[in-house]
């Protein structure tokens, strides 16, 4: 089975500032990892993925992550934050076998101060 | 394409009873899985239909079941609620055309257990 853990629950960041949201993920098999974002009163959305190839995956709004097997980490990061990415951001992972079982960490909510 | 659709979006249950919800997958989307979300727990797996079968469950107590029928709507329904049933209750679809299908989640529906 896969586990996954992010290392902050919560991270406040001043507005236009740079941000990195910390994952790292147990597994004894290969695996695909994945960043989703949830807004207030709505479902998931996937930010970026991750499932081979170049360990560096841009995502939509600006957000990249870098797969580091050694470290098994897969940490999210932005250069420069606005008001609308406060919101809960999810790490997930799931086995390459094409199962659709996810499995989530618990979340880190950021929230972008004016 | 419309995408995920749940119903309902808010449920107001007492202990004891039980509940049924509902979803609709993305047009063409053979695949089903459902995912409990709560303060505590985080955003844990229930299960996944594909052609009308489970596929592959979560550790969950069997008061949790579902059903898919042929047109892939799915239906998960919690007999016997308990307090600790309240949560966000998500469906996420997906094409399950490879060895990696992105998964595309609903809105939610909110059980509240009084």
């Amino acid at each position: 089975a896969q586990s996954v853990t992010q290392l902050d629950s919560q991270v406040p960041v001043f507005e236009e500032a740079p941000v990195e949201l910390r994952c790292n993920y147990s597994s004894s098999v290969s695996v695909y990892l994945f960043w989703y974002v949830q807004y207030p009163n709505q479902g998931l959305q996937l930010l970026l993925k991750y499932l081979s190839g170049s360990t560096l995956v841009k995502g939509i709004n600006g957000f990249e992550a870098e797969f580091n097997k050694s470290q098994t980490s897969f940490h999210l990061r932005k250069p420069s934050v606005h008001i609308s990415d406060t919101a809960e951001y999810f790490c997930a992972v799931s086995d390459t076998t094409g199962a659709n079982n996810l499995f989530f960490g618990t979340g880190t909510r950021l929230t972008v101060i004016p | 394409k419309a995408g995920v659709t749940q119903t309902p979006r808010y449920l107001i249950k007492t202990r004891g009873q039980q509940v049924t919800l509902s979803c609709s997958p993305i047009s063409g989307h053979r695949s089903v899985s459902w995912y409990q979300q709560t303060p505590g727990q985080g955003l844990q797996f229930l299960f996944e239909y594909f052609s009308e079968t489970q596929r592959n469950k979560g550790n969950f107590p069997g008061r949790f079941s579902g059903r898919q029928f042929s047109n892939s709507r799915s239906e998960m329904n919690v007999s016997t609620l308990e307090l600790g049933d309240s949560a966000l209750y998500l469906c996420a679809s997906s094409p399950n055309t490879g060895s990696y299908n992105e998964q595309f989640f609903g809105p939610g529906t909110r059980l509240t257990v009084l």
